[in-house]
């Protein structure tokens, strides 16, 4: 069965450096999205995109961070100078507007640690 | 913004018992869904709910979307020990493709 998958699985960085997340969303999804989890907290929405450009934007979503397609398979999430609340699990998930359901299917995230 | 409160935090049960947890909103939605997490993966959709007064089962689960479209619940009927994680419900209120807002999670131990 497609899934979404997600590299790396663990990043540890130093606070201020920049980190790329990437993600390969199911092959025929054309929406895709980025969501965060702290550590013992709920799942947060950041942003959706589809069509090459952003669609909606959460406000933790702020110049620090970047979502990019650069070719016909990856969806990466960059955050540019990263600071110590960015620890978090980041998942990405994509979506068949074709499937009824509209369901998001969520990759297994990949854990950032910023130290 | 949208903030949907979800109880119990965390149950403690005994494998055969059932098990039945909520979401209420503020807002409407237009959408519930419930998911579950296993830990260190990601969400993974257990019941999508449309309309409102829907009730819809998936093996022992079962999920209700709200009249008014401000509440859901999750119940869990017989459980056993792989029911053990984190229960989230979700809520989209805007367009089908929309962002998803979610619980705070329900932790689910079953003991044998």
């Amino acid at each position: 069965e497609p899934e979404v998958t997600q590299t790396p699985s663990h990043q540890v960085t130093q606070m201020g450096q920049e980190v790329i997340l990437r993600c390969v969303p199911i092959s025929n999804h054309l929406y895709f999205y980025w969501y965060r989890q702290i550590l013992g907290q709920k799942v947060e929405f950041l942003v959706s995109f589809y069509n090459n450009e952003i669609s909606e934007k959460s406000e933790i979503f702020d110049d620090q961070f970047s979502v990019e397609r650069p070719d016909g398979s990856n969806f990466t999430l960059k955050i540019r100078s990263t600071k110590l609340e960015d620890s978090a699990m980041y998942f990405c998930a994509s979506l068949d507007p074709g499937l009824k359901s509209y369901e998001q299917y969520f990759g297994p995230g990949t854990r950032l640690t910023v130290t | 913004g949208q903030q949907l409160n979800q109880s119990p935090q965390s149950m403690f049960i005994q494998e055969g018992e059932d098990v039945s947890m909520n979401c209420t909103s503020s807002s409407i939605f237009n959408t519930w869904l419930w998911y579950k997490q296993d830990p260190g993966e990601g969400p993974v959709l257990l019941i999508a709910l449309y309309k409102a007064g829907e009730l819809t089962s998936n093996g022992r689960l079962t999920a209700q979307f709200g009249i008014t479209r401000k509440d859901s619940f999750l119940n869990i009927s017989a459980s056993i020990p792989s029911d053990v994680g984190i229960y989230f419900c979700a809520g989209r209120g805007g367009t089908s493709y929309g962002k998803l807002t979610f619980g705070q999670g329900t932790i689910l131990t079953v003991h044998p």
